[in-house]
């Protein structure tokens, strides 16, 4: 398997489920982000990952949780979603965090996430 | 405040033409780099093309080029002799090295018709 990859692909929740969402990068690259695409918004990054270290959240509410076991895997826990929680859910990794060209961000498939 | 501004929210363009996707930046910051991502309706993002502010040569890769203009702050996408697969959302996405904060436009979809 090659690039970067997201389970499931599509995902009907509940508010009251506990689901989470998968990435794992075949690259070995040492950052990954987890980005929220919502219908008429502009892509926002949520949080970023490098070596495993947690580097950025971008006030995203507590209902929405990360995990980096490690370098290549990354995790998105959610719990007690809201329906404006519905959008893609795209993963994203990179050789590094910052520096000319090396940053350049691979995107998983994304998770098309519907909360009811 | 960072911005990046995509102002075709739509374009149509026949196929074998070449288009211009615009992107203008807001950045005070002297080093950043500029990307342009393409997103088929699979959702999927691929990475088209980036642009460092420092280099001087526009940036190219096989029918993608980037008309980068420092002074206006513009970073276009050119896309040469499309094709009906270039049909998808195009984002241009803009990182500054500082602090490695990352924006990304709202995205322009370009259907290419037969």
């Amino acid at each position: 398997e090659t690039g970067v990859t997201q389970t499931p692909r599509h995902l009907v929740m509940g508010m009251t489920n506990k689901k989470s969402l998968k990435c794992e990068q075949h690259l070995g690259h040492n950052a990954m982000y987890w980005y929220k695409q919502s219908a008429k918004k502009p892509l926002e990054l949520m949080f970023v990952y490098s070596l495993e270290e947690r580097v950025e959240n971008n006030s995203v509410p507590s209902r929405f949780s990360p995990e980096c076991p490690n370098s290549s895997h990354l995790f998105l826990h959610l719990h007690t979603l809201q329906p404006e929680d519905s959008a893609l859910y795209l993963c994203a990794s990179s050789q590094s965090l910052a520096g000319p060209g090396g940053d350049t961000q691979y995107f998983g498939p994304g998770t098309r996430l519907t909360v009811l | 405040a960072q911005k990046i501004t995509q102002t075709q929210p739509g374009m149509f363009v026949q196929e074998k033409e070449a288009v211009t996707l615009d992107c203008t930046y807001d950045t005070s910051d002297q080093s950043y780099g500029l990307f342009w991502y393409k997103q088929p309706s699979s959702g999927e993002m691929i990475f088209l093309i980036y642009q460092g502010s420092y280099d001087e040569q526009n940036a190219t890769e096989g029918r993608y080029s980037l008309n980068f203009q420092k002074a206006r702050k513009s970073a276009n996408l050119v896309i040469s002799a499309s094709q009906l697969g270039d049909s998808a959302m195009y984002f241009c996405a803009m990182r500054l090295y500082r602090d490695d904060k990352i924006i990304f436009g709202k995205g322009t979809r370009l259907h290419i018709l037969p």
